[in-house]
């Protein structure tokens, strides 16, 4: 039982390229979400989805997209970089969305050059 | 809007000291708060769900309380190994129920 797994661990980017975070859960959760974590800041919410083929906007959507093709699955996409997406990356899930704990992954640390 | 804030920013303790973090909250209706502890290059690692006003939850050296407008994480006898970055998180019950909004943390210092 690995949790979730995201990859990668670290990436750098240039200005305008695109690329996509990995996340995975071995759970059967029907929740994830993708939050972003930068400093003197709290976690803030980007998307989330409520299960496979079903995702929404959270309170930071602008430049990133995702899907949900798959209970297991939850990628994020970086559509074209910039300096201002630099910030590490935490993929969630819980196995629902009102009052269940998230679990979380490592992060992935992103720089955008 | 939903807002956590957290105090102290940052918190020095001897091995032994206990003290208290504290997790000021305002939304329109609580589902569950939440604490976290993270530690550094890691994800957050879940801690305790407190849901009404009067609840307590305990986990070996931490335990959580919870009143209408605040939440507080004692700590009792600290040891260097519960240096970390604690988070505190809120769920509304109403319309904005899908997210969790986050306080931005109180990193906790246990020297030996």
């Amino acid at each position: 039982n690995a949790g979730v797994t995201q990859t990668p661990k670290f990436q750098v980017l240039k200005t305008g390229q695109s690329m996509t975070l990995q996340c995975a859960q071995d759970m059967n959760h029907e929740y994830m979400s993708w939050y972003r974590q930068d400093p003197g800041m709290g976690l803030r919410l980007i998307h989330y989805s409520v299960g496979a083929g079903i995702t929404d906007q959270g309170e930071v959507p602008n430049g990133y997209n995702v899907s949900r093709s798959t209970t297991e699955d939850f990628p994020l996409r970086l559509l074209s970089a910039a300096p201002s997406q630099t910030s590490v990356y935490f993929c969630a899930s819980s196995y629902s969305f009102s009052n269940q704990p998230q679990h979380f992954g490592d992060g992935t640390r992103l720089s955008i050059l | 809007e939903d807002q956590v804030t957290q105090s102290p920013e940052a918190l020095r303790l001897q091995e032994g000291e206990s003290s208290s973090l504290n997790c000021s909250y305002t939304v329109s209706g609580l589902r569950g708060l939440f604490w976290y502890r993270q530690d550094p290059g890691k994800g957050p690692e879940f801690l305790f769900t407190l849901y009404s006003a009067g609840e307590e939850k305990e986990k070996e050296r931490l335990k959580a309380t919870l009143t209408k407008k605040e939440s507080f994480l004692h700590i009792t006898a600290p040891k260097p190994e519960d240096s970390a970055t604690y988070l505190c998180a809120v769920q509304a019950s109403g319309g904005s129920n899908y997210k969790l909004t986050f306080g931005k943390g109180t990193l906790l210092t246990v020297n030996p």
